[in-house]
């Protein structure tokens, strides 16, 4: 069974520049989150999706949208690049939409803005 | 505010034997826990974790340990070996927050041959 894909794996971007990313989830997984993860805030949770609606998102600016197709495919997208978004970006897949199961993370994209 | 803490920013070991990686959290919501192993320039990897209704979870040579009073939970890892140096999360959710998870700062963990 193939894991969760991200793509790309690497993005250079300049500021002011937009930036969609890709997460293809575990073939039956209905739920995909999005994560930031950076040296000094750790790992933070940006949105999460479960059949194509958005179902909790956490405290990012409206610069970070996403949206997720009804192949369970999910993107995210930041407009309007800062330094400051530059990070390592993971998308999970869940194996059910209901609470308290493990997520399956990505390898991430590596996003740095110059 | 921090809800999950990680107060160890690195932990060394020896080879064969005991890791104990801790964990607190400020929020009596919480209901799950989940330990996560990364390595650099890789996601996060599932280690192993629990339910609040429970105290212990075993899985090979993972043990988690949640005390619910002390809103504290720890991870053993017995025996160590070379290829459990990584960084360990500790992550929390609530039922009513749906699958967000909280993590902590993680604990580098090295273990040494």
């Amino acid at each position: 069974k193939a894991g969760v894909t991200q793509t790309p794996r690497y993005l250079i971007k300049t500021r002011g520049q937009q930036v969609t990313l890709s997460c293809s989830p575990i073939s039956g997984h209905r739920s995909v989150s999005w994560y930031q993860q950076t040296p000094g805030q750790g790992l933070q949770f940006l949105f999460e999706y479960f059949s194509e609606t958005q179902r909790n998102k956490g405290n990012f600016p409206g610069r970070f949208s996403g949206r997720q197709f009804s192949n369970s495919r999910s993107e995210m997208n930041v407009s309007t690049l800062e330094l400051g978004d530059s990070a390592l970006y993971l998308c999970a897949s869940f194996s059910t939409g209901t609470m308290n199961t493990e997520a399956f993370f990505g390898q991430g994209t590596r996003l740095t803005v110059v | 505010d921090q809800q999950v803490k990680q107060n160890s920013p690195s932990l060394s070991v020896q080879e064969g034997r005991i890791s104990i990686l801790n964990c607190d959290y400020t929020n009596s919501m919480f209901d799950y826990f989940l330990w996560y192993k990364k390595y650099p320039a890789e996601g996060p990897t599932f280690l192993i974790s629990i339910s609040s209704i429970k105290d212990k979870n075993e899985d090979g040579r993972f043990t988690v340990f949640l005390n619910k009073s002390a809103k504290h939970l720890s991870l053993h890892i017995v025996p160590s070996q070379p290829g459990d140096s990584a960084v360990y999360f500790c992550a929390a959710s609530a039922r009513n927050y749906g699958q967000n998870f909280v993590f902590g700062p993680g604990t580098r963990l090295s273990v040494l041959p």
